[in-house]
């Protein structure tokens, strides 16, 4: 069954601004992944989030993640018009549980 | 160097046939995954294996069936192909079973007519 839902499902932007993307989940996690897909092309990873982390940075980006509302941001500053992708967050949870993926956020930015 | 291929990229077959996919990875990593990408861009999880055995199939019909050869490889046959069956099916791997990333071949898409 799905377990995160991405927030919004699709986002428009002008270049230099950022883009913030949300995703809730359900059930208790081990952590959380942010994945990006280029529009043809397969899934990349971003960033892992741990259950006991709060916040990770990576370059631009930055995660949040709140394990009492089950609930995790990705924040992209200053985005640029190679951001334009789609955004998944995937839970990972116990024992061989694959990682399980919301519907990801559209995110376009504009030149 | 690529780490996760899958073969074909594209596929397009009429309904009632048969086809494969082959997937393999040169990273090492113990555990690997078949996932379906919808038109709506859904990502589902249909099997994980791990060391070559099956530890992950979920609600899948038994018309598709995966094969591991070895750790770095996963082939997944299909049988009588169905309209519904139309998607683009990704292969992936991580190190362990229940930990780290993922990575993504770049996905086979399929197009039953």
């Amino acid at each position: 069954s799905q377990q995160g839902e991405e927030d919004p499902q699709a986002l428009s932007i002008q270049e230099g601004e950022n883009a913030t993307m949300n995703c809730s989940y359900k059930t208790s996690i081990n952590n959380l992944q942010w994945y990006r897909q280029n529009s043809g092309r397969g899934l990349v990873h971003l960033i892992l989030i741990r259950s006991n982390e709060r916040e990770k940075h990576s370059g631009r980006l930055r995660v949040t993640l709140d394990t009492s509302k089950k609930s995790s941001s990705l924040l992209i500053t200053a985005s640029r018009a190679a951001d334009t992708a789609s955004y998944f967050c995937a839970t990972d949870g116990s024992g061989n549980t694959p990682l399980v993926f919301g519907k990801g956020t559209r995110l376009s930015v504009i030149a | 160097d690529t780490a996760v291929s899958q073969t074909p990229k594209y596929l397009v077959t009429q309904m009632g046939n048969d086809k494969s996919i082959k997937c393999e990875q040169n990273l090492g990593h113990d555990t690997m995954y078949w996932y379906k990408q919808d038109s709506k861009k859904f990502l589902k999880i249909m099997f994980s294996y791990n060391n070559k055995e099956l530890i992950i199939n979920e609600t899948v019909p038994n018309r598709f069936s995966p094969k591991s050869p070895d750790k770095a490889h996963l082939n997944l046959h299909i049988n009588s192909l169905e309209l519904g069956d139309s998607a683009v099916y990704f292969c992936a791997s991580r190190r362990g079973s229940n930990t780290g990333e993922l990575f993504f071949g770049e996905g086979s898409r399929l197009t039953v007519l």
